[in-house]
């Protein structure tokens, strides 16, 4: 079965920093672009990051560049996005999910998602 | 980038049809036939329904179908069933990111 499951989320306060994980299975993890997409309380989805198969391609939506880094292990089959500099703004449910291989640029699977709290 | 713009909320009786609409800009869904649309109920992920505009992934209902005409992407649910009811989402490339729009919840009456 193919799964992504993220984890790392939790409560923190304002500023500091905090990394999640999103660990594939069930397919080929270093073959496929991964996202990151959050969704905060009551709000819609919002689009943070993707990065390509070997970690060489990247990219940020313009508003968190500078704070949050995406990054990933294929060996690991996990990715990360490293969040630094937290605001209140930034509590949500994080999702990872990967690109559809038929079409690269619909996300076909999604993580249960991580919640992040920032509050103090 | 501001986020595509959806209706707030649409609604019909189950076996009628609605359309949500998703307008962007020629940066946007405009410019790329890469619009995709997601279902997601309270408390769950996001499911792929439509990907590049008019494509259904295996296992979604074929009373699901995309549309595109200039900067105006459009989701009909046809012969509208009681589970449909939820949130729905465009999503467009907008190369090299991604903008969702703001959702659209789809009573079913």
């Amino acid at each position: 079965e193919v799964q992504l499951v993220e984890s790392g989320g939790r409560l923190v306060q304002p500023g500091g920093s905090l990394r999640l994980s999103c660990a594939g299975t069930g397919f080929t993890f270093s073959r496929l672009w991964v996202t990151w997409v959050r969704q905060a309380p009551g709000k819609g989805l919002e689009w943070i990051a993707n990065i390509n198969d070997d970690g060489s391609d990247k990219h940020c939506v313009d508003s968190l560049r500078g704070r949050f880094t995406i990054s990933r292990d294929s060996a690991k089959s996990t990715l990360y996005l490293q969040m630094n500099n937290l605001r209140a703004e930034d509590t949500a449910v994080y999702y990872c999910a990967k690109y559809d291989i038929w079409s690269g640029f619909a996300m076909d699977v999604w993580g249960q998602g991580t919640t992040v709290i920032v509050s103090s | 980038q501001s986020a595509l713009t959806q209706p707030r909320s649409v609604s019909g009786s189950p076996g009628q049809s609605v359309t949500i609409s998703c307008t962007g800009t020629s940066s946007d869904v405009g410019g790329y036939n890469y619009v995709s649309w997601y279902q997601q109920y309270p408390g769950k992920a996001p499911k792929l329904m439509i990907s590049d505009v008019s494509r259904r992934p295996s296992g979604v209902p074929d009373r699901f179908s995309g549309s595109k005409s200039g900067n105006t992407a459009s989701l009909t649910i046809s012969g509208l069933q009681a589970e449909d009811e939820g949130d729905y989402y465009c999503c467009s490339y907008a190369g090299p990111n991604y903008v969702f729009g703001t959702g659209t919840e789809v009573t079913v009456l």
